[in-house]
């Protein structure tokens, strides 16, 4: 079936290297996909995106790669700070029979990131 | 801006009790929907609406129900309340169908079933 997942568990990193993080999916036929940060007690927030036209897309300090041939995706944190400690997720948005996204996220089981002062 | 706000945010319930959980955005944003996040899982998708009067089931609809009666509130009910259904909610909203519409999430709702 469909599913976005993850290849590690946990990550941890000293602060001020660079971090990256994996994602597996499944479904080539998917739209776009999402970075999401979750801090404890609170819901996701967003990090970046890319669309399933593109290879690579740059934020501030975030990096997300596109590998559609194996279909992989990573994010990338560069000079990680302790405040990016959190659960990090994937999410694959699914288009419908007409092709048009409904914002059906599939969401991976999520990365903790552990950063070290 | 208050963005989507969820209440409560924590709720604990007896088996086989009934409660609605509330979500409101201010956003005017068309697509609203509910998830479940459990320990070491993604979040999972339980019903989606796209606009006023429009439901739809997701992933893990049972035991759910949910109505759109305005643009603004999207209130997930549970009709007799499990102990399977003890997890995290969060409600989301999102502006349009348009691809690229970033998805902006409530603080989470914290439920246990007893």
């Amino acid at each position: 079936g469909e599913s976005v997942g993850l290849h590690l568990p946990t990550l941890s990193v000293q602060e001020g290297d660079n971090s990256i993080i994996n994602c597996a999916y499944s479904n080539s036929a998917s739209d776009y996909f999402i970075w999401y940060k979750q801090e404890s007690g609170k819901g996701p927030q967003f990090i970046i995106d890319i669309r399933s036209n593109m290879d690579k897309r740059q934020g501030q300090r975030v990096t997300v790669l596109l590998n559609k041939t194996v279909k992989h995706l990573s994010l990338q944190i560069a000079a990680t700070q302790p405040g990016d400690s959190a659960v990090y997720f994937c999410a694959e948005n699914l288009l419908n029979a007409g092709g048009t996204s409904y914002g059906k996220l599939t969401f991976g089981q999520g990365t903790i990131l552990t950063v070290h002062p | 801006n208050a963005g989507v706000t969820q209440t409560p945010k924590f709720q604990v319930l007896k088996t086989g009790q009934s409660m609605t959980l509330q979500c409101a955005q201010d956003m005017n944003h068309e697509y609203m929907s509910w998830y479940r996040q459990d320990p070491g899982m993604g979040l999972r998708l339980i019903h989606y609406s796209v606009g006023a009067g429009i439901t739809d089931q997701g992933e893990v609809p049972n035991g759910y129900n949910v109505s759109r009666s305005t643009t603004e509130d999207f209130p997930l009910r549970l009709l007799s309340a499990a102990p399977s259904q003890t997890s995290v909610y969060f409600c989301a909203s999102r502006r349009s169908l348009l691809q690229g519409n970033t998805i902006y999430f409530g603080e989470g709702s914290w439920l246990t079933v007893v």
